[in-house]
């Protein structure tokens, strides 16, 4: 059964940085892409950042617009794990963090879902 | 970026009726779409990917057409359990990899 659990949410000051960490099971991690969505208090989901499988062609890590040069994704396949590194956070980075699990290696569908981790970006 | 613009925002029906959910990007996705169900206080969960193939355990009533940039889901009777907010993705064209702003199925 695949697994996916985040941990490292909060409440953080404006400014301030954060760590979420996503201990995966269940599947041969290293090869899926795997990608961090968040979805802010009554809104769609965004997807945040992404990092490929360890047999794609090269290793693919892309972010979104909003967080590019602030956030900094990374895995440990040894450790099956997924890291999202947020700094210079703003409120509007206020949102539940989902751990996601690609149905492939390269980028593609989000096939499994962590419960979330609730970051809150106030003063 | 490529925009998906998903209509109705909501659509208010009754069990047993049929609901059709339109998303529309911005430019062509060729047939790389899913539709995702979310819950309340529930992540979202994969329904159909590649624009028509259905995902491990999704009901035959679920089911998805279209191409290039206009797509359809179709839930042919509506269970009690259908009624849920639905979020078309692409994945042709990335980064980012974007969801449409979401379809609510509402019970009339």
């Amino acid at each position: 059964e695949v697994q996916l659990v985040e941990s490292g949410g909060g409440l953080v000051q404006p400014g301030r940085s954060l760590r979420l960490s996503c201990a995966a099971s269940g599947f041969i991690f290293d090869e899926y892409a795997m990608h961090w969505v968040r979805q802010a208090p009554g809104k769609g989901p965004e997807w945040v950042a992404g990092f490929s499988g360890v047999s794609w062609s090269s290793p693919t890590i892309g972010y979104a617009d909003s967080v590019k040069g602030r956030f900094t994704v990374s895995r440990d396949n040894a450790q099956n794990s997924l890291y999202l590194q947020m700094d210079s956070l703003r409120p509007d980075d206020t949102a539940l963090y989902y751990c996601v699990k690609d149905k492939g290696i390269g980028w593609s569908y989000f096939d499994f879902w962590g419960q979330g981790a609730l970051v809150t970006v106030s003063s | 970026e490529i925009v998906l613009t998903q209509s109705p925002a909501t659509l208010s029906l009754s069990p047993g009726e049929r609901a059709t959910l339109s998303c529309r990007a911005s430019q062509s996705v060729g047939g790389f779409l899913a539709w995702y169900q979310q819950k309340p206080g529930q992540a979202p969960r994969l329904l159909i990917f590649d624009a028509s193939i259905r995902a491990t355990g999704i009901p035959a009533r679920f089911s998805g057409s279209g191409s290039g940039t206009d797509f359809t889901l179709t839930i042919s009777s509506l269970e009690s359990e259908d009624f849920a907010v639905y979020y078309c993705q692409q994945r042709s064209n990335w980064p980012p990899l974007t969801f449409g702003g979401g379809t609510e199925v509402e019970i009339k």
